[in-house]
């Protein structure tokens, strides 16, 4: 079936060291966002790609990037992840101005 | 600023019975509204969406009514089964400026079925 995976479902980091979520997708949509959700919130975009066009949102932190190196596989680096970087981060895809978004299950980060 | 607001953070329902789930918005140039499902620790799932030209929508169980002129949509589930419980996210997009869409979401109602 045609899919958004996110590696991994869970990952543990510790304070102030880099890490990487990554996100890959079957459904060669061109567009795939990142989306930071925390409990109780609705789902925040950090940023998307339109083809290999980088959009940031403006009150995304400059310690989140991310790289897309392929149509398939997308990448969030967080550089030095605070307490408050623990959350829910969601992947999505779509086609160029489509409705709807196919999400990922989603990595669960805990920062200790 | 809540362009999209679920104002009732939970609701319970018993199995059988119809729950109605509530969104409202306030940005007139929303043409497109979608109702996300989301389970604990998984992505939230598209459930179904209404375009700005219709004022209903039925799929299965599930029908969305949209009131433009009351900027208010409603889902209902009927009849309501306990493998409903579950977040469920009001989101609405704009004709965009540029070439992509972007969701706006309500922050979710969580709703729970009881057998």
């Amino acid at each position: 079936d045609a899919m958004v995976i996110q590696n991994p479902r869970y990952q543990v980091t510790q304070f102030g060291k880099p890490v990487t979520l990554s996100c890959s997708q079957t459904l060669n949509h061109n567009v795939m966002y990142w989306y930071q959700q925390k409990s109780s919130q609705a789902p925040k975009l950090l940023f998307h790609y339109y083809d290999k066009d980088f959009n940031n949102e403006a009150d995304t932190p400059d310690n989140f990037q991310s790289r897309r190196p392929n149509t398939s596989f997308c990448f969030l680096d967080i550089r030095s992840p605070g307490l408050g970087d623990a959350a829910m981060y969601l992947c999505a895809t779509s086609w160029t101005g489509a409705y709807g978004y196919t999400f990922g299950s989603g990595t669960r980060l805990t920062v200790v | 600023d809540q362009q999209v607001k679920q104002n009732s953070p939970s609701l319970s329902v018993q199995e059988g019975r119809i729950s109605i789930l509530n969104c409202d918005y306030t940005n007139s140039m929303f043409d497109y509204f979608l109702w996300y499902k989301k389970y604990p620790a998984e992505g939230p799932t598209f459930l179904i969406s209404i375009s700005s030209i219709k004022d209903k929508n039925e799929d299965g169980r599930f029908t969305v009514f949209l009131n433009k002129s009351a900027k208010h949509l409603s889902l209902h589930i009927v009849p309501s089964q306990p493998g409903d419980s579950a977040v469920y996210f009001c989101a609405a997009s704009a004709r965009p400026a540029g070439n992509n869409r972007k969701l706006i979401w309500g922050l979710g109602t969580s709703l729970a079925v009881n057998p």
